[in-house]
């Protein structure tokens, strides 16, 4: 069974703060992604990475940023974070078409 | 663009009911399609695909079929039960052009189900 994995399941942090969030998939996926999910609003992506080190903006990038060093690694950064950006964060890797998800991290800003 | 629209939430049920969620795309191309569940508290889980037209998806009793002349993905289930009460998202699959393998996913914006006893 491919395993996604996150950091933290429920994060808070203080307006301003530099927040990381890790995602690690065991399944050799070459795709990996990051959503962000608010009601009403379904899925929205944010970037993606196919392949080591490269990485390309989904729909609303902007506050954001991603590193993939690793193959099985790819963190999304916030690097001042803001409550607008208080949601719940999804990571998912995929070989092809199909998507796997991870638990989710649920982020609050204050 | 690509877009799905999915029916509006919430949706509650009696169990033993019979269920439809509405779902219409738009694409360009010929996209594979696909149906998540999310549990409270989880994360999301295909529920089930298709990847061409007239192709029907199914599992866990629940089914789906690919409708191109309508634009249509519609989730059905014969007989609902209490444990199906969740969160699902209508998907499809786009390639970016130029990046091989890379194929983002396009989500509706999730209908909630409560089935109650």
């Amino acid at each position: 069974d491919v395993k996604v994995t996150q950091s933290s399941r429920y994060l808070v942090k203080r307006t301003g703060e530099k927040v990381f969030l890790e995602c690690v998939q065991d399944m050799d996926h070459e795709n990996m992604f990051w959503y962000r999910q608010d009601p009403g609003l379904g899925l929205r992506l944010i970037y993606f990475s196919y392949d080591v080190k490269m990485k390309e903006k989904g729909d609303i990038p902007e506050g954001y940023s991603v590193s993939r060093e690793k193959k099985e690694r790819f963190s999304l950064i916030l690097e001042s974070a803001s409550t607008n950006q208080t949601s719940m964060y999804l990571c998912a890797s995929s070989l092809a078409g199909e998507q796997y998800f991870g638990p989710g991290t649920r982020l609050t800003v204050t | 663009g690509n877009s799905v629209t999915q029916m509006e939430g919430p949706v509650t049920l009696s169990e033993e009911a019979f269920l439809t969620i509405n779902c219409t795309y738009t694409a360009t191309g010929y996209p594979s399609l696909f149906w998540y569940v999310q549990y409270p508290g989880e994360g999301l889980q295909l529920l089930l695909k298709a990847t061409k037209a007239d192709d029907k998806g199914s599992n866990k009793g629940f089914e789906a079929t690919y409708r191109k002349e309508t634009t249509s993905f519609h989730l059905e289930k014969g007989s609902v039960q209490v444990s199906d009460s969740a969160v699902y998202f209508c998907a499809l699959s786009v390639r970016p052009p130029g990046i091989q393998g890379a194929q983002k996913l396009v989500f509706g914006q999730g209908t909630r189900l409560t089935i109650n006893p």
